[in-house]
């Protein structure tokens, strides 16, 4: 199974700052990653795909990069409504795997 | 609008069995595979099984966790999956999300349509 670690698992950051949040698998996955942000009570939102492409409607300020096993996603500045838990998810190989997320705070 | 709707959650018996769906809309569900995925309150997410299109003979998979106790079929004239689940244990008490791939079709991908998620509580 491949595990994906995410770090950190949480972060606190000011409004219009910009933050990073990594993202590490086991083994080689090319880029068949994905980043989801979830809103408590709500379900998983798509937010990039394929490493680094973005999903649809998701705004500019989002960001992804990366390959086989280290990937980053990057909000420029972050706005309020970003704050959330944010997951990658490999899907290169069986069973698919989620990271244990990142809970992003806004100061 | 592309859409999938879970129902039948609720609370069960430890050792008892519930069966969930999720309805979809908007899409050629014919053609997609079909997840299910869970997140016990204040967890993380995690992938519980799929179900190919007839492409693909229907073929299944599971996680190591549910693999023997779950079961998940379709009915692609009502454009439903199902959620079997017997021998209900308390850690299986969660939110379980239905979801396809991004494409819409049957090959490794994001997922991308979610649907709001129905609630399992196992207890006694």
């Amino acid at each position: 199974e491949i595990v994906m670690t995410q770090s950190p698992a949480t972060l606190s950051v000011s409004p219009g700052e910009g933050v990073t949040l990594s993202c590490r698998a086991s083994q080689r996955i090319s880029n068949n990653l994905a980043w989801y942000q979830q809103n408590p009570g709500q379900a998983p939102r798509l937010l990039i795909y394929g490493a680094s492409a973005r999903a649809t409607s998701v705004p500019a300020r989002f960001s992804g990069s990366g390959s086989e096993t280290e990937f980053s996603l990057t909000i420029s500045s972050l706005q309020s409504e970003d704050s959330a838990v944010y997951y990658c998810q490999q899907y290169s190989d069986w069973p698919l795997t989620f990271g244990g997320g990142t809970k992003v705070q806004i100061k | 609008e592309e859409q999938l709707v879970e129902s039948g959650g609720g609370l069960v018996q430890p050792g008892g069995s519930l069966k969930l769906s999720c309805t979809a809309s908007g899409f050629t569900f014919s053609g997609s595979a079909l997840h299910w995925v869970r997140q016990a309150s204040g967890k993380g997410l995690e992938w519980v099984g799929r179900v190919r299109s007839k492409a693909y003979d229907y073929a299944t998979a599971y996680a190591a966790s549910v693999k023997g106790r779950f079961t998940i079929s379709r009915d692609d004239s009502t454009d439903t999956a199902y959620l079997q689940m017997n021998s209900l244990k308390s850690e299986d008490t969660a939110v379980y999300y239905c979801t396809r791939y991004r494409s819409g079709s049957d090959k490794f991908d994001a997922f991308d349509i979610w649907g709001q998620g129905t609630m399992v509580t196992v207890s006694s």
